[in-house]
């Protein structure tokens, strides 16, 4: 089984602060990694698409990294306010197929 | 423009009921995702189409899960007969090619008594 593993489980920080969290894949037949952001009581909403090792993408204060050859994506988030409370979700692609496989996410709480 | 559009938005149905969930992508969108999330296994694909042919449906739990996609704007996941372990929230997802991100309805929550 090819596990996508999302880490911290939670992380609860000061608004202003800078944070960062984890996202690992098995680095062997990688196709993709996504990463979105969910809402409580929302969808899913796509931040960014990474296909090539060392790729850097970046969306406002949120930005995301990629290391394919040792199996990893950072997601940063600079400066934090309490809007960017949500679960962060990252899904790698395995195989020529389109299927995603999702990771169980990290929940980020930013107190005011 | 409307985003992927799912309905209803809730079901609460006594078990051995047929259940039918719908999706209406994005126009203009060749990729079609359906999604199951539950508390124990987070969010898992259970089948996509591309341009209304279903490519992959390893992810569909068994015979009671069908999907089908009769044209470019509507999609059925259809569940016969439901079991209560069917109680999770679906969503339905598109996208232009497979590569592009994925756009995600507001997901139906489905109750099975």
């Amino acid at each position: 089984i090819l596990n996508v593993e999302q880490s911290p489980q939670s992380l609860h920080v000061q608004e202003g602060d800078s944070t960062n969290f984890t996202c690992s894949f098995p680095s062997s037949n990688f196709y993709a990694l996504h990463w979105y952001r969910w809402e409580t009581a929302k969808s899913p909403e796509a931040l960014f698409v990474m296909t090539l090792n060392g790729d850097e993408k970046k969306k406002g204060r949120i930005s995301a990294t990629l290391n394919t050859k040792e199996g990893y994506s950072y997601l940063y988030i600079k400066g934090s306010q309490p809007e960017d409370s949500a679960t962060y979700l990252c899904a790698s692609r395995m195989d020529s197929s389109y299927k995603l496989i999702f990771g169980s996410g990290t929940r980020l709480l930013v107190r005011p | 423009d409307a985003g992927v559009i799912q309905s209803p938005r809730h079901e609460v149905t006594e078990m051995g009921q047929e259940v039918t969930l719908r999706c209406k992508p994005i126009s203009g969108h060749d990729y079609l995702f359906w999604y199951r999330q539950t508390m124990m296994r987070g969010l898992e694909l259970l089948i996509y189409f591309n341009n209304n042919v279903p490519i992959d449906d390893s992810g569909m739990p068994e015979d009671r899960f069908s999907a089908k996609m009769p044209n470019a704007s509507f999609s059925t996941l259809k569940i016969q007969p439901s079991e209560p372990r069917d109680s999770a929230v679906y969503f339905c997802a598109s996208s232009v090619t497979g590569n592009q991100p994925q756009h995600f309805g507001d997901g139906t929550r489905l109750s099975i008594l």
